[in-house]
């Protein structure tokens, strides 16, 4: 059974980068796809970007150039970082895994929340 | 790319039937078999309950089903039970110009 954990600031300044990390355990990093998806308070979910242990990356397109996905494949992690944030950004932060052959994802972190202040 | 469309809200009593829609375009639910639903009870993650329009991962009870008309997809909740009380999002894989998903504006389903 896999399981992903987020980690990072809980509060980042106007401006600043977010830096997250999900750790992935009982199970390899190398196996499938990875995700962020993000869900502001009281909103729907949006899907930020995808990477693969290759490092091989997509990002939606609105989020495109703020967002990094990297992975480390010795630490079984992958990374998130979003420059220039506002309070926009302000949201509960999920890693996820992508079901391997479909496009959807089966397993999803606790989440982390992140607020965007000064 | 825009949210895929969902009510805001469905309700129904306990042992009763409801649907939840999702709907979004050729590009997006129409145009691939790769619509999800998730729950999400508050504070939760999201929880997978329905892959490939029809799909039920291993464990989901089959009071849920999917289905799938042109451009608009549905959640079929059966036999609805108070802990089916939870907010239900679909989401769509689209390529249109680069892989990516795209999830819909939400629904709480309530059990009267």
């Amino acid at each position: 059974q896999v399981h992903l954990q987020e980690s990072g600031p809980g509060l980042v300044k106007p401006s600043e980068t977010l830096s997250l990390t999900c750790a992935v355990s009982g199970g390899s990093i190398r196996s499938n796809w990875w995700s962020w998806v993000r869900q502001p308070p009281g909103k729907g979910l949006e899907w930020i970007g995808e990477i693969y242990h290759s490092g091989s990356t997509n990002y939606n397109p609105s989020l495109k150039s703020r967002v990094t996905i990297s992975v480390d494949k010795s630490k079984n992690q992958f990374s998130l970082r979003l420059s220039s944030v506002t309070a926009a950004d302000t949201a509960v932060y999920y890693c996820a895994r992508h079901m391997t052959g479909a496009n959807t994802f089966d397993s999803w972190g606790q989440g982390t929340l992140v607020i965007v202040s000064s | 790319q825009s949210a895929l469309t969902q009510p805001a809200s469905v309700s129904g009593s306990p042992g009763q039937s409801i649907t939840i829609s999702c709907t979004g375009t050729s590009s997006d639910v129409g145009g691939y078999n790769s619509v999800s639903w998730y729950q999400q009870h508050p504070g939760k993650p999201p929880k997978l309950m329905i892959f490939d329009v029809t799909n039920r991962p291993s464990g989901v009870s089959n009071r849920f089903s999917g289905s799938k008309s042109g451009n608009t997809a549905s959640l079929t909740i059966s036999g609805l039970q108070a802990e089916d009380e939870a907010d239900y999002y679909c989401s769509s894989y689209t390529s249109i110009s680069t892989p990516l998903y795209v999830f819909g504006t939400g629904t709480k389903v309530t059990v009267l």
